[in-house]
C-alpha cells in the first residue's frame, strides 16, 4: 500500500496560473519534505515542516509556498507558475528519531506542465 | 552547505558483473548517507543507507562502503540484474536523522547489458 500519496500525479497549469499541489501520508511521520525535480537532475529540496514548523531553503522562490493543515497532509502551492517551473515535484517524509533510524520515503511525484 | 559530487553520470554494465557508484560530500558535518533507486515516472527509493560511524553496511547483492576521512563513498551491486537498470542517487545529510532534508548527486543512470 503505498504509503506517501501525491496528487495529482499529472498537472498541466497555464502560465501564470495558481496551482497546488497535494501530499498525504500514512506513516505518522512528524517531518515531510517537497523536492523540485528537473528533467535528469537531482531531487532539490523546496522546504520541509518539522511538526508545523516551516523551514524554507535559501534559494527558494518567494513563488513557492507550502501548507500542512495536519500531520497527514502537505501542500505545495505555486503562486504563478513559469515555463521553468515545469518538473517533477516529490513529497518524501521521515521520523525524526534523533540518531535512529530516519528513513525518508517518497511519493511517486506529481509532474507539472506549464503551458 | 553540503555539496554532493556523483561519478559516473552513465554506467553500463554486462549481466552478472559489478557496477561501483562513488559520490563525495564536502561538509564533515554530514553523517547520514543514502542511496535511491529511481526508475522512470517514478519516485526516489531508498535501497541502502549508512551512518557515519559505520564503515561498510550489505544487504544482499547491495552494500555501500563509507570513507570519513575522505568524505566519500560508493554503492556496490553484485551479480546485476537487467531489473537493476534505473537511475541512482547518493545523498547526503547533515543531521544524524536528515530530518533536515538531504542534499542529492546528481545522479548515476545504470544500464544493464543483456
Amino acid at each position: 500500500d503505498a504509503m506517501v500519496i501525491q496528487n495529482p500525479r499529472y498537472q498541466v497549469t497555464q502560465f501564470g496560473k495558481p496551482v497546488t499541489l497535494s501530499c498525504s501520508q500514512t506513516l505518522n511521520h512528524n517531518v515531510m519534505y517537497w523536492y523540485q525535480q528537473k528533467s535528469s537532475q537531482a531531487p532539490k529540496l523546496l522546504f520541509h515542516y518539522y511538526d508545523k514548523d516551516f523551514n524554507n531553503e535559501a534559494d527558494t522562490p518567494d513563488n513557492f509556498q507550502s501548507r500542512r493543515p495536519n500531520t497527514s497532509f502537505c501542500f505545495l502551492d505555486i503562486r504563478s507558475p513559469g515555463l521553468g517551473d515545469a518538473a517533477m515535484y516529490l513529497c518524501a517524509t521521515s521520523r525524526d528519531g534523533g540518531h535512529s533510524s530516519v528513513e525518508a520515503f517518497f511519493g511517486q511525484g506529481t509532474r507539472l506542465t506549464v503551458v | 552547505g553540503e555539496n554532493v559530487e556523483q561519478h559516473p553520470s552513465t554506467l553500463s554494465v554486462q549481466e552478472g558483473d559489478s557496477a561501483v557508484i562513488k559520490c563525495t560530500y564536502s561538509d564533515s558535518a554530514s553523517n547520514y548517507f543514502p542511496w535511491y533507486k529511481q526508475e522512470l515516472g517514478k519516485g526516489p527509493q531508498l535501497i541502502i543507507d549508512i551512518r557515519s560511524n559505520v564503515g561498510e553496511k550489505k544487504d544482499q547483492r547491495i552494500a555501500v562502503t563509507l570513507n570519513k576521512t575522505a568524505k566519500h563513498f560508493s554503492l556496490h551491486i553484485t551479480e546485476t540484474q537487467p531489473e537493476d537498470s534505473a537511475v541512482y542517487f547518493c545523498a547526503a545529510s547533515i543531521t544524524g536523522g536528515g530530518a533536515d532534508g538531504l542534499t542529492f548527486g546528481k545522479g548515476t543512470h545504470l544500464i544493464i547489458q543483456p
